[in-house]
């Protein structure tokens, strides 16, 4: 299947800071990714959706001006949690589809853990 | 999207086949099924998906009721590896983008 991977696979920093999150398809290419965050012991909760050359989409409730979406070039997509605070602390997790497929089934990354002192 | 209903735990022994039932009754007609599963602390694996008919690959079997309001999925031989929590998604098909909803998932737990 395809590869989706993610740096860093954990990030530890102080509250306040901007920490940036990149998810990559590794053998395909993909024109939209999807960013998801997932707290302890609950299921993922989709943020938005990234779309290579325009605004990334962002569901009810997320601020987009505190997690910017990138989505510079068809293998890269970049979530940038500014101004982190605890509360952020969190696993973060991005998809892709890989439109080989008839119903464009979705490839995961290993997920981000990020913890905010 | 159909809304989907599994049961929140279940266990298996190791090397037994693992059966795990999925109920969605809204489900439209042109709306696949998809399993995936999500090992402790991993990003979500993708296993099976289908339409109407039953569906084998190297990791799994999906057996679809025909009214298609239900499914199982099937691990024929469990291992420890197997240990995780396992979704089953309505997806609308057609080729667009569309958004995975995540409801809770079963957590399998496979004993020694």
């Amino acid at each position: 299947g395809a590869v989706v991977s993610q740096h860093p696979s954990w990030v530890i920093c102080k509250s306040g800071t901007s920490v940036k999150i990149e998810c990559r398809s590794l053998d395909f290419q993909a024109t939209t990714m999807f960013w998801y965050r997932q707290f302890p012991k609950q299921s993922l909760m989709l943020m938005a959706t990234s779309n290579e050359g325009s605004k990334a989409t962002y569901e009810q409730g997320v601020e987009k001006d505190k997690f910017l979406i990138n989505h510079a070039s068809l293998t890269l997509s970049t979530l940038t949690v500014t101004s982190a605070h605890p509360e952020d602390s969190s696993f973060y997790i991005c998809s892709a589809p890989d439109r080989a497929f008839v119903t464009d089934t979705q490839y995961f990354g290993p997920g981000t853990r990020l913890t905010v002192l | 999207d159909a809304k989907t209903t599994q049961p929140p735990s279940m266990d298996c022994a190791e090397g037994r086949a693992a059966n795990l039932p999925c109920n969605h009754s809204t489900i439209s007609g042109n709306e696949y099924v998809y399993w995936y599963r999500q090992i402790h602390s991993q990003g979500p694996q993708y296993i099976i998906h289908g339409l109407k008919n039953n569906e084998t690959n190297e990791m799994a079997s999906l057996i679809i009721t025909e009214d298609r309001k239900s499914s199982t999925l099937i691990l024929p031989h469990a291992t420890l590896r197997d240990t995780a929590v396992y979704y089953c998604i309505g997806v609308n098909s057609g080729g667009s983008n569309y958004k995975l909803t995540f409801g809770k998932g079963t957590l399998l737990t496979v004993n020694p």
